[in-house]
């Protein structure tokens, strides 16, 4: 069946460093893929998506492409922030319109 | 806001007992679901819902029932709460996913004792 794998975590960092969080995907057809946000407390928010193959989902500096030779979408920003704490999940719309979501990664930002 | 709330926010029961959340849309979107949240297993799919009093079963709806008698309202049960069932339940709603992608609430602690 459809699953999503994300890189183990927690993923700690210092302000203004590059970040990578690895998602890679197995799917039959042409899954729509999502980064999804959770803050402490708080239920998920959207971060961004795509739809297709070679899209990039982009938001709030955060951006991913959909690979599918590789099937990957992996989620980068450039300089985080220490607002960037939280846990962020990966996940795919699979046939039937439901999201399959990988564990989690947890992301610590230090000043 | 989004139009999503579910009820209530947190709960303690004990085993045995039967235990019913709430979730409530004010967006008249067609899906609405049910995922329990657990360290790392992320998010999974218990029940979800395709319309007025269509549903099916996710990958661990043992143990749960839903039912959906409104478009605006999707409510999930435990018959019979166990300690396996303590985790944070949340509801999203979704009328396009691939368009607007889904919208979650803000989730249900529900601790059974």
């Amino acid at each position: 069946g459809d699953s999503v794998t994300q890189m183990e975590g927690p993923v700690t960092l210092s302000e203004e460093a590059f970040l990578t969080i690895n998602c890679t995907y197995t799917a039959t057809g042409y899954p729509s893929l999502f980064w999804y946000v959770q803050y402490p407390g708080e239920g998920l928010q959207l971060l961004l998506k795509a739809t297709k193959a070679d899209d990039k989902g982009s938001n709030k500096g955060f951006e991913a492409t959909y690979r599918k030779e590789t099937t990957s979408f992996h989620l980068e920003k450039g300089s985080v922030q220490v607002s960037d704490s939280a846990v962020y999940f990966c996940a795919l719309e699979t046939s039937g319109s439901r999201l399959t979501f990988g564990e989690g990664t947890q992301l610590t930002v230090n000043p | 806001d989004a139009g999503i709330t579910q009820s209530p926010r947190h709960k303690v029961t004990e085993t045995g007992t039967p235990v019913t959340l709430r979730c409530h849309q004010t967006e008249n979107h067609r899906y609405m679901y049910w995922y329990r949240q657990d360290p790392g297993h992320g998010l999974r799919l218990i029940h979800y819902s395709y319309g007025v009093k269509d549903t099916d079963k996710g990958e661990v709806s043992d143990g749960y029932s839903v039912s959906r008698s409104k478009t605006e309202d999707f409510l999930l049960t435990l018959e019979s709460a166990t300690s396996s069932q303590t985790s944070v339940y949340f509801c999203a709603i979704s009328g396009d996913g691939r368009i607007y992608g889904y919208t979650f609430g803000s989730g249900t602690r529900l601790t059974v004792v």
